[in-house]
């Protein structure tokens, strides 16, 4: 079984950076994994940020990017705000028509 | 404006059947993969199923193959989902998605609907 690893959570100042990652259990993820990046605040249904590793939605802002960083792929969020509070999901496609979702990171702006 | 409404959600019995639908609008529908990815009550996302623009090919978590079936209606702009044999572990707010492209296994995920709740109890 697939494991997507992800941070439970990571804290940013406002105006910081912060770097998110997702990785799998075992081995590297590479870019034919096509990595995606979805924001969840509660109550809300995801928003698509980045796929395909660094594509970015249309209308996302970009101070959001992706990218692979060593073995993982990675999301980047520049001059973080208030509202960029919210839950990060990764997900993967790892071969045979099957995709993986990582377990979420929470983002705390303060 | 895209939109993706989906229905069909409810209060179920274990070993039951229901079938959820969702209505797309506001682009061209056979253009886009499409995909059903669920949320357990506090819990996170889990990809269900997908299915490439045409149909010739579509995919299934290893915990729904064999309950699940995937289906659209290009003429009437619908995805489907039937499911049946459901279990206390399907319960979920069951999200219709369109792709980022035509073929849902590389291209990802990009519109989500709302969601339809699915709770599976006796």
């Amino acid at each position: 079984q697939t494991v997507v690893t992800q941070e439970p959570s990571f804290s940013v100042s406002p105006g910081g950076t912060v770097t998110l990652t997702c990785g799998l259990r075992s081995g590297s993820v590479p870019t034919t994994f096509y990595p995606s990046w979805y924001q969840q605040t509660p109550g809300q249904a995801p928003r698509t940020l980045i796929y395909s590793t660094n594509i970015r939605s249309s209308g996302v802002p970009d101070r959001f990017s992706g990218s692979i960083l060593g073995s993982k792929a990675a999301l980047t969020i520049t001059g973080a705000q208030a509202d960029d509070e919210s839950n990060y999901y990764c997900a993967l496609y790892i071969g045979s028509g099957i995709w993986v979702f990582g377990g979420g990171t929470k983002v705390t702006v303060l | 404006e895209v939109h993706l409404v989906e229905s069909g959600g409810g209060l179920v019995q274990p070993g039951r059947s229901l079938r959820l639908s969702c209505a797309a609008s506001g682009f061209t529908f056979d253009n886009y993969a499409m995909l059903w990815v669920r949320q357990a009550p506090g819990k996170g996302l889990e990809w269900v199923s997908g299915i490439h623009w045409n149909s010739d090919y579509m995919g299934y978590a290893d915990s729904v193959r064999g309950r699940f079936t995937i289906s659209r209606d290009n003429a009437k702009k619908s995805l489907f989902l039937q499911m049946n044999s459901l279990r206390a572990g399907d319960t979920a707010l069951y999200y219709c998605v369109r792709g980022s492209g035509a073929y849902y296994s590389k291209d990802g995920f990009d519109i989500w609907g709302q969601g339809t709740l699915v709770t599976v109890s006796s």
